[in-house]
């Protein structure tokens, strides 16, 4: 079955510095992509989804991913992260005839 | 506004009462989902419904019991829970159940806490 794993339950960045949430995943067949963003006592809202089109996806907010099938990774980036960016982020995998799997997140601190 | 919305937002309930958590999409959605996120868990998947058809209960407990009525509307029962079972229950709803390229939609959730 397919899996991912969000690699750092916690990443804390300084305000202007680059974000990077890691996401490896594990599927039998060329898999979807998707980040999710979820704020405090909220539902997960979509950020991008990868769909194999281009590897390099840009999603809302400034940030992007990159599918590296090499690394069976999916890493979310952000040059320059803000205040409002502080949140949970999930990354999730979907496969054919499968429902959604999603990771266990990664808390991100933006710090002033 | 998701298009995904969730009632009751916040529910306290002792451990022998009875209710039940609301979601309503107005998105045209054939699937549509349960999920538990609890405090340093990862989102557990509960049940998953395909056109008002159950297709998938993670052996969950007895004492969650879904409805669904239609495309639009899915229900959770809750009866005798544990204190345990405090968590934010989250809905959402997608195109259809394995269909790769469209995303889930979640509502905003209950924040649930059994006293």
């Amino acid at each position: 079955a397919q899996s991912v794993t969000q690699l750092g339950s916690h990443v804390s960045v300084s305000e202007g510095a680059l974000v990077l949430l890691r996401c490896n995943y594990s599927s039998s067949v060329p898999p979807y992509l998707f980040w999710y963003v979820q704020y405090p006592n909220q539902g997960l809202q979509l950020l991008l989804k990868y769909t194999s089109a281009a590897t390099l996806v840009k999603g809302i907010n400034g940030f992007e991913a990159e599918f590296k099938k090499s690394e069976t990774s999916f890493h979310l980036t952000k040059p320059s992260a803000h205040m409002s960016d502080a949140a949970e982020y999930f990354c999730a995998v979907s496969v054919p005839g499968n429902d959604m799997r999603f990771g266990a997140g990664t808390r991100l601190t933006v710090k002033p | 506004e998701t298009g995904v919305t969730q009632t009751p937002r916040h529910l306290v309930m002792g451990m022998t009462n009875k209710k039940s958590l609301k979601c309503e999409q107005h998105l045209g959605h054939n699937a549509m989902y349960w999920y538990k996120q609890s405090a340093k868990k990862p989102l557990e998947l509960m049940f998953v419904y395909s056109l008002e058809e159950r297709v998938e209960n993670n052996s969950v407990p007895s004492r969650f019991s879904p409805e669904c009525p239609n495309s639009s509307h899915l229900f959770l029962h809750l009866h005798t829970l544990q204190p345990e079972d405090s968590a934010l229950y989250l809905c959402a709803s997608s195109q259809g159940v394995g269909e790769m390229n469209t995303e889930a939609f979640f509502g905003q959730g209950t924040r649930l806490t059994v006293v």
